[in-house]
Order: C-alpha cells, then structure tokens, then sequence
C-alpha cells in the first residue's frame, strides 16, 4: 500500500513568487491535513480538507490557501512568498479525519525563499 | 492559546535503560493523543496513540495519559541507539483533525 506522497520534494522560490504543493493520500484516505514545520516553531497546523471542503483551519495568513480534488489529492498554494515561509511543509492523511483516526505523513517539501 | 507543551531536551539516556518523555496539554476537550518520532530530515511516523486514561502498550513502548492532570507521557523499555529522535506529543483540539503537536523532545540513546 502506498503512503502518502508529497512532490516536489525541493524547491527554491524568490520573494514575490507563488508556490503550488501537492500531496497524493493514501489510497481511500478521504483528510489532508497539511502542517509548516520550522525549527523555532515546530510543527503549525495550516489547514484540512476532506471530501473537497475545508474544515478546519489554522492562524496562518490568506496567503496560504488549498483544494482538495474528487481523487482526495490535494494542493496548497503560497502567494506572495516572504522569507519567513521558508520551511518544510508537511501533508498527513487519513482514513476520516475525524477524532481517532490517525494521521500519516508525506516526506515533505523542502521550500526555501530567496 | 491551546497548547501542547513538552521538554525540548535533549534527553540522554544509556542504552537499554528506560526513557521518559513528558507532555502536557492545555485543551481539556481534546479527546485524542499522539505519539509521533521523527528522524533528523524525515518526516514525523506515528507510533502510539491514546485515548483513554491509562496506560497503553505496543512493544517497548507504552503511553501513559491522565486526563485529570492534562499529562501525556511516553515510556520506550530497552532503549536503543535507533530510538535517537525527537518525539512529538499531539492532541486534538477538538475539531476535524485540528491536531496540535508539542515542539517535540529530542532523545539521545548512548551506547
């Protein structure tokens, strides 16, 4: 069984940029939740989506936006990227996404801004 | 602001001791706890779960949660070098797959 599968791996923007991430769930995995992990602050939970819709989401700027497709895969988009956005940003995906279902995650993207 | 809170470490231990990871949270709904090691550049692997008072075993590893105390903690037996990590502690907030994680404890196991 696959796990899930964030591309690209790396990548380096300039300021000013957008960035368009993608993360392929688990197959029947329905949640994506998508996370900023930075060493000063850890991992930040962005937002997440099932079944097409966003359900839940964190204290992060409309800068950072997402979808999720009828396939459950989903993107995040960063426009106007700052330096501060720098980071690895992670997907988790699961079965329902409601409480007790466990979250798996991607390897993740590497971004850098410069 | 809800919170996860753990030691940031490091926590060194000697090989085949017992370490103890703490984690304590500040949500009184949150339902659900998570265990998560993550390796230097890798991405976080769950490896325990909890959601009842009590305590939990997979293997050399237990959890403990006290809810009452608002207390998560995570007990690996027969340490090993290749438990090295950080360990992340996580709760749910109480709403889909909100989950808040701690900034994790980094464990050293020396041989």
């Amino acid at each position: 069984k696959a796990g899930v599968t964030q591309t690209p791996r790396y990548l380096i923007k300039t300021r000013g940029q957008q960035v368009t991430l993608s993360c392929s769930p688990i197959s029947g995995h329905r949640s994506v939740s998508w996370y900023q992990q930075t060493p000063g602050q850890g991992l930040q939970f962005l937002f997440e989506y099932f079944s097409e819709t966003q359900r839940n989401k964190g204290n992060f700027p409309g800068r950072f936006s997402g979808r999720q497709f009828s396939n459950s895969r989903s993107e995040m988009n960063v426009s106007t990227l700052e330096l501060g956005d720098s980071a690895l940003y992670l997907c988790a995906s699961s079965l329902l996404g409601i409480t007790n279902t466990e979250a798996f995650f991607g390897q993740g993207t590497r971004l850098t801004v410069v | 602001q809800k919170e996860v809170e753990q030691n940031s470490g490091p926590l060194s231990v000697p090989e085949g001791a017992i370490a103890s990871l703490n984690c304590t949270y500040s949500d009184r709904v949150s339902q659900s706890f998570f265990w998560y090691r993550q390796y230097s550049g890798k991405s976080p692997e769950l490896i325990m779960s909890i959601y009842s008072n009590g305590d939990k075993e997979d293997g050399r590893f237990t959890a403990q949660l006290n809810k009452a105390s608002q207390y998560v903690s995570l007990l690996i037996r027969d340490s090993q070098p290749s438990d090295s990590a950080t360990y992340l502690c996580a709760a749910d907030s109480g709403g889909y797959q909100k989950v808040t994680f701690g900034t994790g404890t980094k464990l050293q196991v020396i041989p």
